[in-house]
C-alpha cells in the first residue's frame, strides 16, 4: 500500500522562528490533507491540497504531486502552534497518515 | 461540526463497547480511525448510505452502523488490551478519493 513519511519527527523552535515540515508519499494521490492535532486529540484541518500552493495566515502549503511530496510552512511561530502535525493522503476511501511531526514552540 | 460521545471510556478485557458519532450537517459519509499512542490514525472503515464502503486491516469484531440521519456507531466486541486508543470519527460530503474529511474530537478508550 501507499507509504507516507514525514520529517523531521521532532522540531523545537523559539517563538517567532519559521519552519518547514515535509511529507513524502510513495504513489500518486488524488487527496492530500494537513492536520494539526491539539493536546486534547482534536485533528484540525489546515489544508486540503492535492496539488499547488495555498496560504492561510501564517501557514502555507505546497504539494508537488509529480514529485510526490508536500511541504507545510509555518512562519513567525507562536506557542499555540505546538502540537503534532500530520500529513494524510487518500487511498481509495481511506486517508493514510504519516507518523507526524511534533512541534514544540517555546516563548 | 463532527461530534463524538463519550469523551472517555474505561472497559475491561472481553467486554463490548459502542462509540457514537454525529456527522457535520450535510455530510453523508462517515469514516472511523484508531489512533494508538504516538502513532498516526489508522483507517478502520467507512460508511456511505448506511453500507460499509471500505475497510482497513481490522478484524470482524470491529463493526459499524450508519443511520438515516447520518449518525454512526462503532462497535468493538471482545475487547483486548491493544484496543486502548483514541477513536476518531470523520465525516465528508461524499465518498471517493477527492473528498476532504473533517474529524471529531475523539473518544479515548482504555481497556484494563
Amino acid at each position: 500500500g501507499i507509504q507516507v513519511e514525514q520529517s523531521p519527527p521532532d522540531l523545537i523552535l523559539q517563538e517567532g522562528a519559521n519552519s518547514t515540515l515535509r511529507c513524502n508519499f510513495s504513489d500518486s494521490v488524488n487527496n492530500l490533507q494537513w492536520f494539526h492535532q491539539n493536546p486534547w486529540g482534536q485533528l484540525i484541518n489546515l489544508f486540503y491540497i492535492p496539488s499547488g500552493t495555498k496560504q492561510n495566515g501564517r501557514l502555507s502549503a505546497t504539494t508537488v504531486a509529480t514529485e510526490r511530496y508536500s511541504l507545510l510552512y509555518i512562519s513567525s511561530s507562536q506557542t499555540t502552534d505546538s502540537g503534532v502535525y500530520f500529513c494524510a493522503v487518500g487511498s481509495g476511501t481511506a486517508l493514510i497518515f504519516g507518523k507526524g511531526t511534533t512541534l514544540s514552540v517555546s516563548s | 461540526g463532527v461530534t463524538q460521545s463519550p469523551t472517555h471510556l474505561i472497559k475491561t478485557r472481553g467486554q463490548q463497547v459502542t462509540l457514537r458519532c454525529s456527522s457535520q450537517s450535510g455530510h453523508n459519509t462517515v469514516s472511523w480511525y484508531q489512533q494508538a499512542l504516538g502513532q498516526g490514525p489508522q483507517f478502520i472503515f467507512q460508511y456511505y448510505r448506511e453500507e460499509e464502503n471500505g475497510r482497513g486491516n481490522f478484524p470482524p469484531r470491529f463493526s459499524g452502523l450508519q443511520f438515516p440521519n447520518d449518525s454512526s456507531e462503532l462497535n468493538v466486541n471482545a475487547l483486548e488490551l491493544d484496543d486502548s486508543a483514541l477513536y476518531l470519527c470523520a465525516s465528508s460530503l461524499a465518498t471517493g478519493p477527492f473528498t476532504e474529511q473533517f474529524f471529531g474530537p475523539g473518544t479515548r478508550l482504555t481497556v484494563l
